[in-house]
């Protein structure tokens, strides 16, 4: 079975620009999360999506969204860009067991300049 | 809400020893405690997992305890290998709450 995919893998954008992540996660999986990385605030939620509904959100600024697809596909986007934002993003997946916590499972992530 | 703090932030051992990374949790209520490794230019992959009934569990050479009086968990590994060499992840929830992660623990074994 495929792992969880994100593209692109690299990205350099420049400040007050906007940039959209994709993440498509392992079939049968029906959540997706995502977090960013940084060295000094180590892994951070950002949200989380269930049936194309944001379940969970993070403390971030609104200029962090996301969606779902009705294929459970999942993009978030990061308007007006700032050089604080450059990061690994990384998407996670996850069956939903009721009930229980559900494990989840890390793409690779996607590595952000900003310039 | 959950605070989770990982010690040490390094550690280095030799090859053959064990290693030991220690978290402590804040809200008693969490009840799912995962441990992720993650190598250079990849994301944390899951490595075991326990849950609040449960006090051990093991998988091979890797092992984790939760007291959950103390409110703290830990990760053991016996026999280091150079491919353990890593950063591993801590983390904590509750239901179907977010993870909450530690800061991480950078894993050096030295060959």
């Amino acid at each position: 079975k495929a792992g969880v995919t994100q593209t692109p893998r690299y990205l350099i954008k420049t400040r007050g620009q906007q940039v959209t992540l994709s993440c498509s996660p392992i079939s049968g999986h029906r959540s997706v999360s995502w977090y960013q990385q940084t060295p000094g605030q180590g892994l951070q939620f950002l949200f989380e999506y269930f049936s194309e509904t944001q379940r969970n959100k993070g403390n971030f600024p609104g200029r962090f969204s996301g969606r779902q697809f009705s294929n459970s596909r999942s993009e978030m986007n990061v308007s007006t860009l700032e050089l604080g934002d450059s990061a690994l993003y990384l998407c996670a997946s996850s069956l939903v067991l009721a009930g229980a916590q559900e494990t989840q499972y890390f793409g690779p992530g996607t590595r952000l300049l900003v310039l | 809400g959950e605070n989770v703090e990982q010690h040490p932030s390094t550690l280095s051992v030799q090859e053959g020893d064990s290693a030991v990374i220690k978290c402590t949790y804040s809200d008693s209520a969490s009840n799912y405690f995962p441990w992720y490794k993650q190598e250079l230019g990849k994301g944390p992959q899951l490595i075991i997992d326990i849950r609040s009934n449960v006090g051990e569990k093991k998988d091979q050479r890797i092992a984790v305890t939760l007291n959950k009086t103390a409110k703290h968990f830990s990760l053991h590994i016996t026999e280091t290998q150079p491919e353990d060499s890593a950063v591993y992840f801590c983390a904590a929830s509750k239901g179907n709450t977010p993870l909450v992660f530690g800061k991480g623990t950078r894993l050096s074994v030295i060959a």
